[in-house]
């Protein structure tokens, strides 16, 4: 019965790469985000969607685009993987509020 | 990110002490203000979240915000090993879009028997 799903969990990938990874929400929330967490522990938001549209679109390259196929999935896909790109990424979602609930991440390193 | 201070730490404290973590912020907007905790390998939860100034107690923990002085605060009353983890403080402008969070890098705490 888990809330924020994501996967994979962990993900290993040369540059280059393009790699997807998947996020599913069962708490009914109209929204969802992705944020990306560096290995200094900065947490920025990277995207958001209500009800399948986007909100927030943060100044990130143009190799990530999210994609939400219903509102309790919102899926990150990123093309030509680089180096700076590892770090954890975390899916959550929210019912309209400020309280956000997170996911597990997904720890990215790129070779 | 500069909008949003807080010292990394880490803070290493004996089971039972008060622990005092904190923010500071540059936007004079910020109205909204959060406190997120992080398991080591888990994603954040809200522990805290308080509006505009003032104060906010749930059981061991209380919630400090001063707006005048651009601050705030999370305390931790008898604190056990089970409180080891990162601290996020987050806030939000009131125009800015619901769920549009401010996060500091966080605090790690290490609270040992």
């Amino acid at each position: 019965d888990t809330a924020v799903s994501q996967t994979p969990k962990y993900l290993v990938t040369q540059m280059g790469n393009d790699k997807s990874i998947k996020c599913e929400q069962n708490l009914g929330h109209d929204t969802m985000y992705w944020y990306k967490q560096d290995s200094k522990k900065f947490l920025k938001i990277m995207f958001s969607y209500n009800n399948k549209e986007l909100i927030i679109n943060e100044t990130v390259p143009n190799r990530f685009s999210p994609k939400s196929p219903d509102k309790a999935h919102l899926n990150l896909h990123i093309n030509s993987l680089e180096l700076g790109d590892s770090a954890v990424y975390f899916c959550a979602s929210s019912p309209g509020t400020d309280t956000q609930y997170f996911g597990p991440g997904t720890r990215l390193t790129v070779l | 990110q500069k909008e949003v201070e807080q010292d990394p730490g880490p803070l290493s404290v004996p089971e039972g002490a008060i622990v005092s973590l904190n923010c500071t912020y540059s936007n004079s907007a910020f109205q909204y203000f959060m406190w997120y905790r992080q398991y080591s390998r888990k994603g954040p939860e809200l522990l805290m979240y308080t509006y505009s100034s003032g104060n906010k107690e749930d059981g061991r923990f209380t919630a400090q915000v001063d707006k005048s002085s651009k601050y705030i605060s999370l305390f931790i009353r008898d604190s056990q090993p089970s409180d080891s983890a990162t601290y996020l403080c987050a806030m939000r402008d009131r125009g800015s879009t619901l769920g549009r969070l401010y996060f500091g890098r966080g605090t790690q705490l290490t609270v040992w028997p």
